[in-house]
């Protein structure tokens, strides 16, 4: 089956360290992004991509970096100079126009303590 | 830039009643609209969509939106609910700039609890 993968669903970090969100697809598409998830927040895009090896900051980029060294995978760091990290974190992917909406990932839950 | 804006962050109906869920976007130029629902536990998934064409789409699990463009709106209704549409709901919206993969941008959600 064609999908979205995040792993792992539930990460625990102490505070301080930078911590890495796994992102892979199988669908063949060209855009991949990361969202972050807050109650009554909505979701906000963190970074997005349209090609391997290029990508874009969103609304709420700081904090956070990525990488697309292959069209299939799109991993998130969350660094430490994100000041508030613990949240849960959607990846998705669509084709390049995106006009037929978003593939989501089940998502990461990452708790810093 | 876009924004959009969900009317209620907390909706608890009955079952058997209808559903109205408000969405208004702000956007100066074309527009393609969505409906996202989160079930319990669950990945986002896609309602329907919008993006041309009649103004009224029908979604799955009997869902359906209208378009409308004079107010800047894009509803989300059902005329029977069920227990099983326990869910949040989001309304998303795409500038039609021609370069569609740069982000959709989401409203803050709509918690809707069924009661039995």
């Amino acid at each position: 089956d064609g999908g979205i993968t995040q792993s792992p669903k539930y990460l625990f970090r102490k505070e301080g360290q930078n911590v890495t969100l796994s992102c892979e697809q199988n669908l063949n598409h060209d855009a991949m992004y990361w969202y972050r998830q807050d109650p009554g927040q909505g979701l906000r895009l963190i970074y997005y991509s349209q090609i391997v090896n290029d990508f874009q900051k969103g609304d709420i980029a700081e904090g956070y970096s990525v990488s697309r060294e292959k069209k299939e995978s799109f991993p998130l760091t969350v660094t430490s100079a994100q000041k508030n990290p613990t949240a849960f974190y959607l990846c998705a992917s669509s084709p390049l126009d995106g006009n037929y909406g978003y593939t989501f990932g089940s998502g990461t839950r990452l708790t810093v303590v | 830039a876009q924004s959009v804006s969900q009317h209620n962050h907390h909706v608890i109906l009955s079952e058997a009643a209808s559903l109205e869920l408000g969405c208004n976007y702000s956007y100066g130029g074309t527009v393609n609209l969505f409906w996202y629902v989160q079930y319990p536990g669950q990945h986002l998934q896609l309602l329907l969509k919008y993006f041309s064409g009649d103004p009224l789409v029908k979604g799955i699990k009997g869902f359906e939106a209208e378009f409308i463009k004079s107010k800047f709106s894009f509803n989300l209704r059902k005329p029977s609910v069920q227990w099983s549409d326990t869910a949040e709901y989001f309304c998303a919206v795409m500038g039609d700039s021609g370069g569609g993969a740069d982000g959709l941008t989401f409203g803050k959600g709509t918690h809707l609890i069924i009661q039995p």
